[in-house]
């Protein structure tokens, strides 16, 4: 069965330096999203994204964060200049387009935590 | 926007009781609503879902049931396994393409 893949599983990095979390959909879906959940907290939502461009986007998702999808497979969270408060485990999602349901495929995460 | 609230936040029972986990939503224009089980350290995974055409759905020992006018939907669990123990969090969406909305969860313990 198919699944979203994420890496790395566990980044670690200093406070002001830039991060880039990296995805891989499943490949016939086309909605893409991030979302956090910061240690023992519920999941939120960052941003979602699909046909190239950021469909949503939540008040967390500020100017220091972008998202891209480079090439026909990955799908990347950046952070810029991170803050001690971004830590948290960011999961990557997708769903296909056509389907009656609207699940979403969460992938197992990274974990990053800023020192 | 949407809020989802979820209760109890944790719920222990007996192996073999049934679990209820409660969400109340407050977006009437949500139309979707799933159910993740995230063991620990891993991934949120669907379990059940129900779209707000229906009133209730069933798949073996979960059960989810769905109260429009009321805002509120309900996780049922029977015949618990030790298994089962994870969080659960319920979520609203508002739809095709949209994000979800998750509650803040309810760790379920499972003592055998």
């Amino acid at each position: 069965e198919p699944e979203v893949t994420q890496t790395p599983s566990h980044q670690v990095t200093q406070m002001g330096q830039e991060v880039i979390l990296r995805c891989v959909p499943i490949s016939n879906h086309l909605y893409f999203y991030w979302y956090r959940q910061i240690l023992g907290q519920k999941v939120e939502f960052l941003v979602s994204f699909y046909n190239n461009e950021i469909s949503e986007k939540s008040e967390i998702f500020d100017d220091q964060f972008s998202v891209e999808r480079p090439d026909g497979s990955n799908f990347t969270l950046k952070i810029r200049s991170t803050k001690l408060e971004d830590s948290a485990m960011y999961f990557c999602a997708s769903r296909p387009t056509i389907s009656s349901y609207n699940e979403q495929f969460f992938g197992p995460g990274t974990r990053l935590t800023v020192l | 926007g949407e809020n989802v609230e979820q209760h109890p936040s944790t719920l222990s029972v007996q192996e073999g009781d049934s679990a209820v986990i409660k969400c109340t939503y407050s977006d009437s224009a949500s139309n979707y609503f799933p159910w993740y089980k995230q063991e620990l350290g891993k991934r949120p995974q669907l379990i059940i879902d129900i779209r707000s055409n229906v009133g209730e759905k069933k798949d073996q020992r979960i059960a989810v049931t769905l109260n429009k006018t009321a805002k509120h939907f309900s996780l049922h669990i029977t015949e618990t396994q030790p298994e089962d123990s994870a969080v659960y969090f319920c979520a609203a969406s508002l739809g095709y393409g949209q994000n979800f909305v998750f509650g803040p969860g309810t760790r379920l313990s499972v003592l055998p």
